[in-house]
């Protein structure tokens, strides 16, 4: 979405390095962050999320942060491997349940 | 469980032809939505229904329209379609309250020639 901004649109890392994501958004009304992963040719999938009242979370290899005052949250995934080459989407979801996508992170993870 | 099923998976039509694509969720959730895709972009929201009975525009409603049959069903139709709605599409559905997880079908591939 317009009010979505998504860094980088691509990024190749080498399996066992880190990679980071990045987005930032302008709705003030915005208090659940999600990230989505998005395979070929299926639909996307939620893989870690965050409310507005916590700065970050971790789930195994992959962690969100969460700056509410400067308007953005990132996506960290440590210890890439292949099958974490995907597309992810971030969504700030309002408390209508409105979410607006980033563009998106093409992520390739070369071995 | 089969969480959001969509059908059909593909699906090519004409300029002016009309389809209906059909969503359904098992997940007794109380909204519904229906997003495009098109290449190198995040999904926009099309229409999407709060709760059973109640229907509301998106972000790109234009060139569509939506059916919410009962609880589990949402259905998004293109009455004359045209090559600008060539797209992906999907569908979601949110158990409800405000900062509940979206859950995605597997998507509907459409060409319209």
């Amino acid at each position: 979405g317009e009010n979505v901004e998504q860094h980088p649109s691509t990024l190749s890392v080498q399996e066992g390095d880190s990679a980071v994501i990045k987005c930032t958004y302008s709705d003030s009304a915005s208090n659940y962050f999600p990230w989505y992963k998005q395979e070929l040719g299926k639909g996307p999938q939620l893989i870690i999320d965050i409310r507005s009242n916590v700065g970050e979370k971790k789930d195994q290899r992959i962690a969100v942060t969460l700056n509410k005052t400067a308007k953005h949250f990132s996506l960290h995934i440590t210890e890439t491997q292949p099958e974490d080459s995907a597309v992810y989407f971030c969504a700030p979801t309002d408390s209508w349940g409105k979410l607006q996508f980033g563009a998106g992170t093409q992520v390739v993870v070369t071995p | 469980n089969a969480g959001v099923t969509q059908t059909p998976k593909f699906q090519v039509l004409k300029t002016g032809q009309s389809m209906t694509l059909q969503c359904a969720q098992d997940m007794n959730h109380n909204s519904m939505y229906w997003y495009r895709q098109d290449p190198g972009m995040g999904l926009r929201l099309i229409y999407y229904s709060a709760s059973e009975g109640t229907t509301d525009k998106g972000e790109v409603p234009n060139g569509y329209n939506v059916s919410r049959l009962n609880k589990r069903e949402f259905s998004l139709r293109l009455e004359s379609a045209a090559p600008s709605q060539t797209s992906v599409y999907f569908c979601a559905s949110r158990a409800g309250g405000g900062t509940d997880t979206q859950y995605f079908g597997p998507g509907t591939r459409l060409t319209v020639l």
